[in-house]
């Protein structure tokens, strides 16, 4: 079984739409988690870490539930911009373990 | 302005001509790796450095080579390279590697081996 799990999508949604991705894990040993944005043919960036008590920056909020192994990201009022791969990361000795990404389609 | 550069962006060889990729960055980071990135199977790692003089295997090392002379320089090598190396690849460094650094990418060399 692969460490990190994530739904390939797509995932299509209107403007202005709240959306949510799960990222479930395995071998919890790991204290870092992240989400990276890849938009198509182009380099992963940062979009943001994961702590513990959950955060948020602007539109975006990411939780961590060590208990049920997953960790989440909630886009509020989605933009065409958005439109993007979002890949989980589970961090954690020096082998990172990427998620194969979830596809984010936003339209008019 | 803080980056990882990578280059070439796009290269087409044959089978068996050695190349190599450069990687390099400005941050002072320790640590820098390489993954390869293909349809359906996301980002795999195939080396990565703790520190200059210190590498390690990912989890698909088989038909590459790396170095770390440098701190800021991670090059990838191919020796005799195979049409299943054909792929999208990037380096990262990142402050320290482990828990709690993010890695920071370069913007990706897309290989075709012919």
């Amino acid at each position: 079984r692969k460490e990190v799990e994530q739904d390939p999508g797509p995932f299509n949604v209107p403007e202005g739409a709240t959306v949510a991705f799960n990222c479930t894990y395995s071998n919890s040993a790991s204290q870092s988690f992240f989400w990276y944005r890849q938009d198509c043919r182009k380099e992963p960036k940062l979009l943001m870490s994961v702590y513990s008590s959950g955060n948020e920056d602007g539109r975006f909020t990411a939780q961590l539930n060590r208990a049920s192994q997953y960790i989440s990201l909630l886009i509020r009022d989605s933009k065409l911009s958005d439109s993007a791969t979002y890949l989980c990361v589970k961090g954690g000795s020096y082998i990172p373990t990427f998620g194969r990404g979830t596809s984010l389609i936003v339209h008019p | 302005e803080a980056q990882v550069t990578q280059n070439p962006r796009y290269l087409i060889t044959v089978t068996g001509k050695k190349l190599t990729v450069t990687c390099s960055q400005n941050m002072n980071h320790e640590y820098m790796s390489w993954y390869r990135q293909d349809p359906g199977l996301g980002l795999r790692q195939i080396y990565y450095s703790m520190n200059v003089e210190v590498t390690d295997k990912g989890d698909v090392p088989e038909g590459y080579k790396v170095s770390r002379k440098e701190k800021r320089n991670f090059p990838l090598i191919l020796e005799s390279p195979s049409p299943n190396q054909t792929s999208l690849y990037f380096c990262a460094s990142s402050l320290s590697g482990g828990q709690g650094s993010p890695l920071h990418f370069g913007n990706g060399t897309r290989l075709t081996v012919t």
